[in-house]
């Protein structure tokens, strides 16, 4: 079946410090590709939206200049937080997108990102 | 009234019982129709996908999707110990539109 890398699945770092997370469809292309953000016990909460080789479209509320997201191509999507704030710790998945539609949505793993 | 409710739990069953899992939602023009698993800091994976209204049977698993009363449920018969974990309904209105998710219920299943 569809299956999405994503690294690191945990990382702490410093407040200041920018931190870049990698999601990868290892064995299919992903034409669009989508972060989410989930806090404890509360729901995913999507991000933003990329497609490959064109710019991200944020959610509202969600800033671009902060998460910053590059699709290079149809396997690797990242997502950059820049300039974390102790605020910014949760649980960021990624999910691919092949050519199924609805039922073809493949999430990672999710990564951890601590600021302290 | 959010999009897609859903009870957070924790619902608690005993191995072998039946779990019945719902969500409400307020969209009328969701059509397409999921639950997903997510064990503690993973990743969800996709259980059961529906579209429309209907029922869809995979092993132990019934999703039933109500269009007219806007309520979908998921059942677990002969619930195992491995079941417990975060279930999420999710939602949307075309095949290639933004899903939305619910809260998630924790479920418990106890040995």
């Amino acid at each position: 079946g569809a299956v999405v890398s994503q690294h690191p699945s945990r990382v702490i770092c410093k407040s200041g410090t920018s931190v870049k997370i990698e999601c990868r469809s290892l064995d299919f292309q992903a034409t669009t590709m989508f972060w989410y953000r989930q806090f404890p016990k509360q729901s995913l909460m999507l991000m933003a939206t990329s497609n490959e080789g064109s710019k991200a479209t944020y959610e509202q509320g969600v800033e671009k200049d902060k998460f910053l997201i590059n699709h290079a191509s149809l396997t690797l999507s990242t997502l950059t937080v820049t300039s974390a704030h102790p605020e910014d710790s949760s649980f960021y998945i990624c999910s691919a997108r092949g050519v199924q539609g609805a039922s073809g949505y493949t999430f990672g793993s999710g990564t951890r990102l601590t600021v302290v | 009234q959010k999009e897609v409710e859903q009870d957070p739990g924790p619902l608690s069953v005993p191995e072998g019982a039946i779990v019945s899992l719902n969500c409400t939602y307020s969209n009328s023009a969701f059509q397409y129709f999921m639950w997903y698993r997510q064990y503690s800091r993973k990743g969800p994976e996709l259980l059961m996908y529906t579209y429309s209204s209907g029922n869809k049977e995979d092993g132990r698993f019934t999703a039933q999707v109500d269009k007219s009363s806007k309520y979908i449920s998921l059942f677990i018969r002969d619930s195992q110990p491995s079941d417990s974990a975060t279930y999420l309904c999710a939602m949307s209105e075309g095949r290639d539109d933004k899903i939305i998710f619910g809260k998630g219920t924790r479920l418990h299943i106890l040995p």
